[in-house]
């Protein structure tokens, strides 16, 4: 069965600070992978994707993300955090084979400190 | 451009009640997918459609019908509600190949 992890469900950085929120995936096929961010009372606003080809793949608002087919991972990165990337944090996993269906983790939300 | 829209913002619904959730939009997607957000539990899907006149359950589908009639619109509808169906709901839309879905705003419904 497909799954999405995120073992953080809270994190607390100083602004400034550097950041990297995780993400871990079960899937069979291929996957296609995403970073969503969701403010308060907000929809979800795509922060960046994975199809194929260079694991490090950049994102809008200064992240990044480097998938780790070893490892399963699809780790969010930041190297400075400003205090408007406050939000709750979605890693999704999809495939066309499974229709283009998206499956979310639970989210991290990500505080951030002055 | 007005992206994925979805009307109402809010609703509060007695038990038992029938609604439709609508969601348009004007990008010419063909996929479109419905969500619900509970704390804690992220996204989980509802029903799904990869075109006009087909659809296909997703992880939750009990006590939610979806039709697509036309590639812009895919309302959800909720049959008799119940408490348990209290959350946010999301509607989608991405063409397929892999690309990331746009959500609209969200619908938030209360069922008491």
């Amino acid at each position: 069965a497909q799954s999405v992890t995120q073992p953080d469900i809270h994190i607390t950085v100083s602004e400034g600070a550097s950041l990297e929120l995780r993400c871990n995936y079960s899937y069979g096929a291929t996957p296609y992978l995403f970073w969503y961010v969701q403010s308060p009372g907000q929809g979800l606003q795509l922060l960046l994707k994975y199809f194929s080809g260079d694991t490090l793949v950049q994102g809008i608002k200064g992240f990044e993300a480097e998938f780790k087919r070893s490892q399963s991972s699809f780790n969010l990165r930041k190297p400075s955090v400003h205090w408007s990337d406050a939000a709750e944090y979605f890693c999704a996993v999809g495939s066309m084979e499974y229709g283009n269906k998206l499956v979310f983790g639970a989210g991290t939300i990500l505080r951030v400190k002055s | 451009n007005a992206g994925v829209t979805q009307t109402p913002k809010f609703q509060v619904l007695k038990t038992g009640q029938s609604m439709t959730l609508q969601c348009a939009q004007d990008m010419n997607h063909e996929y479109m997918s419905w969500y619900r957000q509970d704390p804690g539990m992220g996204l989980r899907l509802i029903h799904y459609s990869v075109g006009a006149g087909i659809t296909d359950q997703g992880e939750v589908p009990n006590g939610y019908n979806v039709s697509r009639s036309t590639t812009e619109d895919f309302p959800l509808r909720l049959l008799s509600a119940a408490p348990s169906q209290t959350s946010v709901y999301f509607c989608a839309s991405s063409f397929p190949e892999g690309n990331g879905y746009t959500f609209g705003s969200g619908t938030r419904l209360t069922v008491v």
